[in-house]
């Protein structure tokens, strides 16, 4: 079983509706819970983190945990055609974090 | 602003060859990571050190893969022979800021071995 899975998707989504990421994973002592999104061909970059069980929101995105489940997931409210990316789930423990292989989202215009 | 660097940005050799990747953390980073990244194993952690410290580096190939941090402001990494399957963008990423996990990574280092 792999650490954190994710559909690799693609998933297409119209813009302005929601998009909605999922991701699961295999360590219970897991501690940290992270959305990094990469464009095409640029770095990872770090859009969400969370903790605590329950919702996190920052403005357009919401990141749920479920501890019990050990399921992660991220929503897009009012996607736009630059939301276009590949979202990758990743979970922090014992010192380093251990990344999904990555959601590619398109959102159709 | 504060960001990572890495050198070069672009890097196509010869199976056999050496290659040198270099990463500039963020000043004040005390930890910096090695990852590779292809579209059939997604992003692997290499190795990482804190406060120079090399901490796990069970993610690299170690008859060709080595890295270091001679100082605060530089972490290599290097192979050794380089071979075609060692083709993939390597990434550093830095950390120590407020939130714990959260990383910076630089722009990566794109190497093809032919």
């Amino acid at each position: 079983q792999k650490e954190v899975e994710q559909n690799s998707g693609p998933l297409s989504v119209p813009e302005g509706a929601i998009a909605s990421l999922n991701c699961t994973y295999s360590d219970r002592g897991s501690q940290s819970f992270f959305w990094y999104r990469q464009y095409s061909g640029k770095s990872p970059e770090l859009i969400m983190f969370i903790y605590s069980n329950g919702d996190k929101e920052d403005g357009r995105f919401t990141a749920q945990l479920n501890k019990a489940s050990q399921y992660v997931s991220l929503l897009i409210r009012d996607s736009q055609p630059s939301d276009s990316a590949t979202y990758l789930c990743a979970v922090g423990r014992d010192d380093k974090i251990i990344f999904g292989k990555g959601t590619r989202l398109h959102i159709l215009p | 602003d504060a960001r990572v660097t890495q050198t070069p940005r672009h890097k196509v050799t010869e199976m056999g060859q050496e290659v040198t990747m270099r990463c500039q953390p963020i000043l004040g980073h005390n930890t910096v990571f090695w990852y590779r990244q292809t579209m059939m194993q997604g992003l692997e952690l290499l190795a990482y050190f804190r406060n120079r410290a090399p901490l796990d580096d069970s993610g690299m190939p170690k008859d060709r893969f080595s890295a270091e941090m001679p100082d605060a402001t530089l972490a290599t990494l290097k192979i050794q022979p380089s071979e075609p399957r060692d083709s993939a963008v390597y990434f550093c990423a830095s950390e120590g800021g407020v939130v714990p996990y959260e990383q910076y990574f630089g722009p990566g280092t794109r190497l093809t071995v032919t």
